[in-house]
């Protein structure tokens, strides 16, 4: 089947604690993408990947790291998670930048 | 700068009656619409999108989408709404030029309540 998937899927940490959050997809998707998710926001872009050791920032790129070692994964790192991180997290693959993208299920993050 | 504008957080109607979401973009060039909707505890799923040609888009789950340049407009239709349609919707704006190629920019949603 194909899809996108994320772990953990809830994550409660503390200030400071470094944390990864893992996405992963079986599609072949040259495009991966991170974004957050805020009430009354929308989803606003954290970091995007055109392709495997391509990545470049998106609205909200503060604060997180990303790597694209493998063309399947795509870890969304937080070095020193802080309260204002707190946030549903969604990963999303496609075959390009602007194809059909296919978000994981989500991960919800609470920071203490 | 790019910008995508969902003027309604909230709308209800009821089921049988016709819908309409609007989204107004803010993008230099020939944009790509895209409108994803996220149903309650899920990911987000692409309903249609529009990258050029017809500007009357048809969708999945009967919906519609009508791109029109002068009102730099990407309104969301369906003709009779069902209880399951219930859910939050999103409007998206692509940029697909050079740089910024890549970059994915979201309304903030409105949330659809349907009345049975």
């Amino acid at each position: 089947e194909a899809q996108v998937t994320q772990n953990p899927r809830y994550l409660i940490t503390v200030t400071g604690k470094k944390l990864t959050v893992t996405c992963s997809q079986n599609m072949n998707h040259e495009y991966m993408s991170w974004y957050r998710q805020d009430p009354g926001l929308g989803l606003r872009q954290i970091y995007y990947s055109m392709n495997v050791e391509v990545t470049d920032k998106g609205d909200v790129p503060e604060g997180y790291k990303v790597s694209r070692k493998e063309k399947r994964n795509f870890p969304l790192i937080l070095e020193s998670p802080s309260p204002n991180q707190t946030s549903l997290y969604f990963c999303a693959s496609s075959w390009s930048g602007l194809g059909t993208q296919y978000f994981g299920p989500g991960t919800r993050l609470l920071v203490l | 700068a790019q910008s995508v504008t969902q003027p309604d957080i909230h709308i209800t109607v009821s089921e049988g009656a016709s819908l309409e979401l609007r989204c107004n973009y803010s993008y230099g060039a020939t944009p790509y619409l895209f409108w994803y909707v996220q149903s309650p505890g899920q990911g987000l799923q692409l309903l249609l999108k529009y990258f050029s040609g017809d500007t009357l888009v048809q969708g999945i789950k009967g919906f519609e989408a009508e791109f029109k340049r002068s009102q730099s407009s990407f309104n969301l239709r369906k003709p009779s709404v069902h209880w399951s349609d219930a859910a939050e919707y999103f409007c998206a704006v692509g940029a697909g030029r050079g740089s910024t190629l890549g970059r994915l920019y979201f309304g903030r949603g409105t949330q659809l309540t349907v009345w049975p």
